[in-house]
């Protein structure tokens, strides 16, 4: 099984608003990551948690705001967003190796909507 | 640093015609090659892999050589479906931070597909 869940599948939500992505799987993986899919465009890295620790944040504005409370769930807390963070969030997971070339499994996404 | 370039497309084609779809990178290093298709509305699903260089990846009826000489990995099915119709993207992962461990996977633009019955 290579499910990697993800809810809500849709958010609207106004720009003072607080409200929180999750992100789960049951595979093992010790790596999890969080992208930003514009449309029309590639996923963009925002976050990597590699044994439930940050270990890359790509610059990413603090009005998002990652958590792994354990191995299996990955959440992204939202405040005071702006409407250009509109766009489809992608969770992922992969098991680590020391090459950093592993096959990541994606969710299929929360649409989110800000207004 | 990584990159990959692949065809954008819009690339339309009728049903039961050969695909290709041109991809090429440039990485330091050994990287893994992948093909992802985003069918829309949904999330990125693998499509096919190739860890090293010669690897073959295949799935669905879509094909994929590792070719390091030529740092490409095309993308080729030989009859299209209209069920085919999505956008494909390359991609590769590498360590490209010291010390090894998780890191993110480096996509092309993606290509459009639309198969036409």
């Amino acid at each position: 099984d290579t499910e990697v869940t993800q809810t809500p599948k849709h958010l609207v939500m106004g720009m003072t608003n607080k409200k929180s992505l999750k992100c789960e799987q049951h595979m093992g993986h010790r790596a999890m990551y969080w992208y930003k899919q514009k449309a029309k465009k590639p996923p963009e890295l925002m976050f990597v948690y590699s044994y439930e620790k940050l270990s890359i944040n790509e610059s990413v504005p603090s009005r998002f705001s990652p958590e792994c409370p354990n191995s299996s769930l990955l959440n992204l807390h939202l405040h005071a967003l702006q409407p250009e963070d509109s766009a489809l969030y992608l969770c992922a997971s992969s098991q680590p190796t020391s090459g950093g070339r592993e096959t990541q499994y994606f969710g299929p996404g929360t649409r989110l909507l800000v207004l | 640093g990584d990159s990959v370039t692949q065809m954008e497309g819009p690339v339309t084609l009728s049903e039961e015609a050969f695909l290709t779809i041109n991809c090429t990178y440039t990485a330091t290093g050994y990287p893994s090659l992948f093909w992802y298709v985003q069918y829309p509305g949904e999330g990125l699903q693998l499509l096919l892999k190739a860890t090293k260089a010669d690897d073959k990846g295949s799935n669905k009826g879509f094909e994929a050589t590792y070719r390091k000489e030529t740092t490409s990995f095309h993308l080729e099915k030989g009859s299209v479906q209209v069920s085919d119709s999505a956008v494909y993207f390359c991609a590769l992962g590498s360590n490209m931070y010291s010390g090894g461990g998780a890191d993110g996977l480096t996509f092309g633009k993606g290509t459009h597909l639309i198969i036409q019955p």
